[in-house]
Formats: structure tokens, C-alpha cells, sequence
């Protein structure tokens, strides 16, 4: 089966850092880019990271640029984000997903998120 | 970066009845790089339909994409108990950016 899970949330401090994981299964891990996409309590989608195959691309929505980075360890089949100097406004649920590049970039596989909490 | 508007914001409509939901774009967005999602309660986004028009593995006929350009266009042909949800589209240019979202209620 092919799966996405997330771990790695929690309640942490404004100005404080978490590391969020992927865990991949169910097919060739390194043969995919790939997205972390948030979503507020409340509110749409964000997008906010993105890698390609290879770390050959990284790339960041503007809210999160210079404070997230993206990175990944095909040989753990694993996608990871390093969030930095949190913000109250970076309280989401953060989902990770499979890019299908042809397939126009959509996202087909989403694992099931996990929250993040920046709360004093 | 693209900018993407849905509407309407809300959808209220009967079981068996069809559902036009409509995402449009800033500015053109090259190679049909537009995607729909299905989102519930609590769960993630399931992709619905890519590159405009194309269903994804798995999703019913009665899901339909169309458009090109800055228009774009879902329609669910006859509304099934399951399809109340909210939907978004996403585009992916530079970056990737969703809409807001269309929620399709129970009227």
C-alpha cells in the first residue's frame, strides 16, 4: 500500500524549532518529488516547501522562507522539515505529499498530517 | 505568483443535483497545471482531477474537469451523500499555490 505518515508535531514556544518527518512506503521513494502543505485550524491549504528528486530543487512559500528547510534521506525513504523561529501564525496541520510530475504537479498520495502547535 | 479565486464560496444543493464549481486564475497558467481536491472533516486532501480534465486512479465519472487559461471548472454531475465536502484547486507555475476552497453543503 502506498502510504505517507507524518510525526514530529507538538506544542512548542513562539521562537522555538520542531522537525517534522515523512515516512514513506509502498513505492520508489527516490523517484518522487515531493511537498509539505499546511492548513490553519479553520482555513484553506497553504503550500510551503517543496523538493525534487535529488535535492536538485528546494523551494519555500514566502511566509516560511529563511526559517523552514526542507530535506530528505532516500535511503530511509524519508522527508523531513526543520521549522525554525515559530511563529503563532505556523499553528497548522502539516501534511506531506507526493508530487506526480506527469501529472501536471498534482499531489496524489497525502499522509494524514500531523498538528503544530505555537502557543506561550 | 498565481493567485486563485473560487466560486462560490458556498454551494448548497440536494443529493442528485449537479454542482459547477468555478477557480480562476491571475494570470494564465501554462501546460494546464491545475489540480482539484476533495477535502472532509478531518481528513487530507484526495486528489480528484490533474492537469485539468484528467480523473485521477479511483475517482467516479461524475467528477468532471474542464478549462484552460485562467478558467477553470469542476462539475460533479449528480451529487452523491459523499461529495458534501470542500474542494480546491491548485496550480503550479513557479510555485504552487490553492484556492480558497468551495464548500458544497447538504440544502
Amino acid at each position: 500500500e502506498v502510504q505517507l505518515v507524518e510525526s514530529g508535531g507538538g506544542l512548542v514556544q513562539p521562537g522555538g524549532s520542531l522537525r517534522l518527518s515523512c515516512a514513506a512506503s509502498g513505492f520508489m521513494f527516490n523517484t518522487y518529488e515531493l511537498n509539505w502543505v499546511r492548513q490553519a485550524p479553520g482555513k484553506g491549504l497553504e503550500w510551503v516547501s517543496y523538493i525534487t528528486t535529488s535535492d536538485s530543487t528546494l523551494s519555500y512559500a514566502d511566509s516560511v522562507k529563511g526559517r523552514f528547510t526542507i530535506s530528505r534521506d532516500d535511503a530511509k525513504n524519508s522527508l523531513f522539515l526543520q521549522m525554525n523561529s515559530l511563529r503563532v501564525e505556523d499553528t497548522a496541520v502539516y501534511y506531506c505529499a507526493r508530487v506526480r510530475a506527469y501529472w501536471h504537479f498534482a499531489m496524489d498520495v497525502w499522509g494524514q498530517g500531523t498538528t503544530v502547535t505555537v502557543s506561550s | 505568483e498565481i493567485v486563485l479565486t473560487q466560486s462560490p464560496g458556498t454551494l448548497s444543493l440536494s443529493p442528485g443535483e449537479s454542482a459547477t464549481l468555478s477557480c480562476r486564475a491571475s494570470q494564465s497558467v501554462s501546460n494546464r497545471y491545475l489540480a482539484w481536491y476533495q477535502q472532509k472533516p478531518g481528513l487530507a486532501p484526495r486528489l480528484l482531477i490533474y492537469g485539468a480534465s484528467n480523473r485521477a486512479t479511483g475517482i467516479p465519472d461524475r467528477f468532471s474537469g474542464s478549462g484552460s487559461g485562467t478558467d477553470f471548472t469542476l462539475t460533479i454531475s449528480s451529487l452523491e451523500p459523499e461529495d458534501f465536502a470542500v474542494y480546491y484547486c491548485q496550480q503550479y507555475g513557479s510555485s504552487f499555490t490553492f484556492g480558497p476552497g468551495t464548500k458544497v453543503d447538504i440544502k
